[in-house]
């Protein structure tokens, strides 16, 4: 399978641990984005790395998140003193780059903060 | 605030049926538009991109596009119960960050 994969797919932890999410993307896309999703919502931007550039971040992103992509490669994507409110579907998109902007998804990481 | 608003329905068809899914979004400068399919409990798979007016067809899938009116649509004929998923509206503005601003969605339920 040459898709999109996350790792890992569900995670449960107290309130106040920290958390790391992997996401591996397609190989030969240089795009790799994450999002949040919530039950009832669309996928909310959190932030977006071309290469091993995080070249944006959302207002979403608060200081106890940070995401690296150290090769251009891989990314993850942690979070510390986890909050209720963190509980959510966390999403890694890929894209190929240039004119092409043809976002594919991971499976996602199903966090629940208890 | 760049928005894109869908109904989130349930739009409700029976078999064989044409399902049109609508979406209109805020910010002129969108210029790449998109439609993903997302089963419960599962991530959004992309199933149409159109970037310019018009229609852009893919199977059973027909992509409609109209940026005057700011207002994207998604038909599909030929409707099948395993169609039955929230289809999702997408649109990235050209700020050379190609992030996609996503609707929330509209459900579709095709009956047997």
């Amino acid at each position: 399978d040459t898709g999109v994969s996350q790792d890992p797919r569900h995670k449960i932890t107290k309130r106040g641990q920290n958390v790391t999410f992997r996401c591996d993307p397609i190989s030969e896309h240089n795009r790799l984005y994450w999002y949040r999703q919530t039950l009832g919502q669309g996928p909310e931007f959190l932030t977006y790395f071309q290469n091993e550039a995080q070249l944006e971040k959302s207002r979403l992103l608060s200081d106890r998140f940070s995401a690296e992509r150290p090769k251009g490669s891989f990314s993850t994507l942690e979070i510390q003193r986890t909050e209720q409110g963190d509980s959510a579907m966390y999403l890694c998109a890929s894209s190929l780059g240039g004119s092409n902007y043809e976002q594919y998804f991971g499976p996602g990481t199903r966090l629940t903060v208890t | 605030q760049k928005e894109v608003e869908q109904n989130s329905g349930p739009l409700s068809v029976p078999e064989g049926a044409i399902a049109s899914l609508n979406c209109t979004y805020s910010d002129r400068g969108s210029q790449s538009f998109f439609w993903y399919r997302q089963y419960s409990g599962k991530s959004p798979e992309l199933i149409m991109s159109i970037y310019s007016n018009g229609d852009k067809e893919d199977g059973r899938f027909t992509a409609q596009l109209n940026k005057a009116s700011q207002y994207v649509s998604l038909l599909i004929r030929d409707s099948q119960p395993s169609d039955s998923a929230t289809y999702l509206c997408a649109v990235n503005i050209d700020s050379g960050y190609s992030t996609l601003t996503f609707g929330k969605g509209t459900m579709l339920l095709v009956s047997p």
